[in-house]
């Protein structure tokens, strides 16, 4: 069985352009998580697909950051533009619906804005 | 702001059981115990979860206190590869996972 699946696994843009990462989830998998991780902090939580329904953006830094689950499936996050401060390492986590589940990351995105 | 404490690092000598303590004092009925654990870069990987019960897998064991107010993640016999920094979590039903620092755990040859 595939795990969850991120892709660029690297990349390096420029600040002001725009980058979106993807986040292929298990199959099957209803819940959808984003979340990264940005030099010397600990890992923080962006947002919570329940397919393609967003249950908690809580964590959004700002409006730069957009997410979409497209058919509750694949789901992307575009920031656009990219600060400085965007720079860390982005994972995406799925887990099945209901009960008491675990939650499956991926390897995550280093991005970096330069 | 992360609910759990753990200690910042710690070192297990390879063979040897790894015991790593995690305090959560406000847990609540509804939320359970998850370890989690990051090898250097990589995505966080599951290791374990329980409610109040003492739960084995192939990783590790987790014992819970009969309060529920503290656990132990257990790695029976260490190996060099578990070298990873190690997260208690605590975590009701789909709800999110809030990472604190962890514990540094250093397996020595």
């Amino acid at each position: 069985e595939a795990g969850v699946t991120q892709f660029p696994s690297h990349s390096v843009i420029e600040k002001g352009q725009t980058v979106t990462l993807r986040c292929d989830p298990i199959s099957g998998h209803d819940n959808l998580y984003w979340y990264r991780r940005v030099m010397g902090k600990e890992i923080k939580f962006l947002l919570h697909f329940v397919k393609e329904s967003k249950q908690d953006e809580s964590g959004m830094p700002n409006n730069r950051f957009l997410a979409e689950r497209t058919g509750g499936t694949y789901s992307t996050l575009k920031v656009q533009p990219a600060e400085l401060e965007d720079s860390g390492v982005y994972f995406c986590a799925s887990s099945q619906w209901g009960g008491y589940t675990e939650a499956f990351f991926g390897q995550g995105t280093r991005l970096t804005v330069v | 702001d992360a609910k759990t404490t753990q200690p910042p690092s710690m070192d297990c000598a390879e063979g040897r059981a790894a015991n790593l303590p995690c305090n959560h004092s406000t847990i609540s009925g509804n939320e359970y115990v998850y370890w989690y654990r990051q090898i250097h870069s990589q995505g966080p990987q599951y290791i374990i979860h329980g409610l109040k019960n003492n739960e084995t897998n192939e990783m590790a064991s987790l014992i819970i206190t009969e309060d529920r107010k503290s656990s132990t993640l257990i790695l029976p016999h260490a190996t060099l590869r578990d070298t990873a920094v190690y997260y208690c979590i605590m975590k009701g039903g789909s709800e999110k996972l809030v990472f604190g620092k962890g514990t540094k755990l250093t397996v020595n040859p």
